[in-house]
């Protein structure tokens, strides 16, 4: 069965650095997702992307944040400068095509641990 | 009001029993329904799709009331492997698949 694969599985890094978490979405998706969850917390849309450009973007999403398709694979979330409230889940997700009851497929998630 | 709200829970039941849960939405535009769920420390799942007419999945029922703007799950003969997190996830009009998550509601299943 396609999956979507996130790397690192765990990312720790010091305040203040930069860290890019990459995803490698299903192979025939066009529509690749960011999600967050802070432990105990709901999961949180961040940011949608299709043919190499942002589709929409949640508060969260601000200009620490920047997301890119590099090349025709992977899908990777960068964020700036993190703060110790940055740690959380990132899951990165894709599907097929918009619209009704499409299934967004999850990768296991990157956990964040900003010290 | 939350966006999507459901009862954290969390449900104790016996295997065998039957549970609902129940989640309420704030966007009467929304067009799609889900529910999905979540193993600790995992990535959500979809676990089914919710129509306007309800549908069934095995033991799973979900149904819509739009009116409401309710929709609701039930577990039939619940087993030990469905203790999870229950995930109520709407996606509202105008967005590329964007999901909207409630808090979820946890789900303990005991012998």
């Amino acid at each position: 069965e396609p999956e979507v694969t996130q790397t690192p599985s765990h990312q720790v890094t010091q305040m203040g650095q930069e860290v890019i978490l990459r995803c490698v979405p299903i192979s025939n998706h066009l529509y690749f997702y960011w999600y967050r969850q802070i432990l105990g917390q709901k999961v949180e849309f961040l940011v949608s992307f299709y043919n190499n450009e942002i589709s929409e973007k949640s508060e969260i999403f601000d200009d620490q944040f920047s997301v890119e398709r590099p090349d025709g694979s992977n899908f990777t979330l960068k964020i700036r400068s993190t703060k110790l409230e940055d740690s959380a889940m990132y899951f990165c997700a894709s599907s097929g095509s918009p619209g009704r009851n499409t299934e967004a497929f999850f990768g296991q998630g990157t956990r964040l641990t900003v010290v | 009001r939350k966006e999507v709200e459901q009862d954290p829970g969390p449900f104790n039941v016996p295997e065998g029993a039957t549970v609902a849960f129940n989640c309420t939405y704030s966007n009467s535009a929304s067009q799609s329904f889900f529910w999905y769920r979540q193993d600790c420390r995992k990535e959500p799942k979809l676990l089914m799709s919710v129509y306007s007419s309800g549908n069934e999945d095995g033991r799973f029922t979900a149904q819509l009331n739009r009116a409401s703007q309710y929709i609701s799950l039930l577990i039939r003969d619940s087993k030990l492997s469905d203790s999870a997190t229950y995930l109520c996830v709407v996606n509202p009009t105008g967005g590329y698949n964007k999901l909207i998550f409630g808090a979820g509601t946890r789900l303990a299943v005991h012998p």
